[in-house]
């Protein structure tokens, strides 16, 4: 089946430690996104690629980073700098210019 | 600046009555409109879009949306709840290009017997 695997669902991060977020899709779509979500806050755009080998910033960049090396990967990474990484985070996929696939999501929580 | 407003956190209904969630957005360009349904600890699933055709779309679940220029609304619809509607509903406006969507706070709906 076709669709986007976001893994692990749940994370938990310790006290300046760096996670990954893994996205991969096998839908062969060129563009992939990662939102943040909170509770009443609908849901932010940190990273979006449009190809391999290139990314761009979204609204609140600061303390992530992303690479994509391959079509069907865009793994994510909270660093130690992002201080309110408590979120769950959703990340999608398009094929053109009319709608988002949506992942599962990924549940990041502080110990 | 593209955004989008939610009117309503919280939608409560009753089985079987009308559903309307509201949205309005503001875009200095024709905008490309979205409705999400989001169930609890999952990802969001497309309900509609709107990209310059009809201005009544239909969706999937029989929800359906009407695009208002003069009004910048796209309001979301469903003619009888079911139980199974109950979800978080998000509306989003396409920046266009590249599916760089801004979405609202999102509604909650609750369907009760």
């Amino acid at each position: 089946d076709g669709g986007i695997t976001q893994s692990p669902k749940y994370l938990f991060r310790k006290e300046g430690q760096n996670v990954t977020l893994s996205c991969e899709q096998n839908l062969n779509h060129d563009a992939m996104y990662w939102y943040r979500q909170d509770p009443g806050q609908g849901l932010r755009l940190i990273y979006y690629s449009q190809i391999v080998n290139d990314f761009q910033k979204g609204d609140i960049a600061e303390g992530y980073s992303v690479s994509r090396e391959k079509k069907e990967s865009f793994p994510l990474t909270v660093t130690s700098a992002q201080k309110n990484p408590t979120a769950f985070y959703l990340c999608a996929s398009s094929p053109d210019t009319f709608g988002l696939f949506f992942g599962s999501g990924t549940q990041l929580s502080v110990l | 600046a593209q955004s989008v407003t939610q009117l309503g956190s919280h939608v409560s209904v009753s089985e079987g009555a009308l559903v309307l969630l509201r949205c309005n957005y503001s875009s200095s360009v024709p905008p490309y409109l979205f409705w999400y349904v989001q169930y609890p600890n999952q990802g969001l699933q497309l309900l509609l879009k709107y990209t310059s055709a009809a201005t009544l779309v239909k969706g999937i679940n029989g929800f359906e949306a009407e695009f208002k220029k003069s009004e910048t609304s796209f309001h979301l619809t469903k003619p009888s709840a079911h139980m199974s509607d109950a979800a978080e509903y998000f509306c989003a406006v396409s920046l266009g290009g590249y599916n760089k969507l801004i979405f609202g706070a999102g509604t909650r709906l609750a369907v009760h017997p």
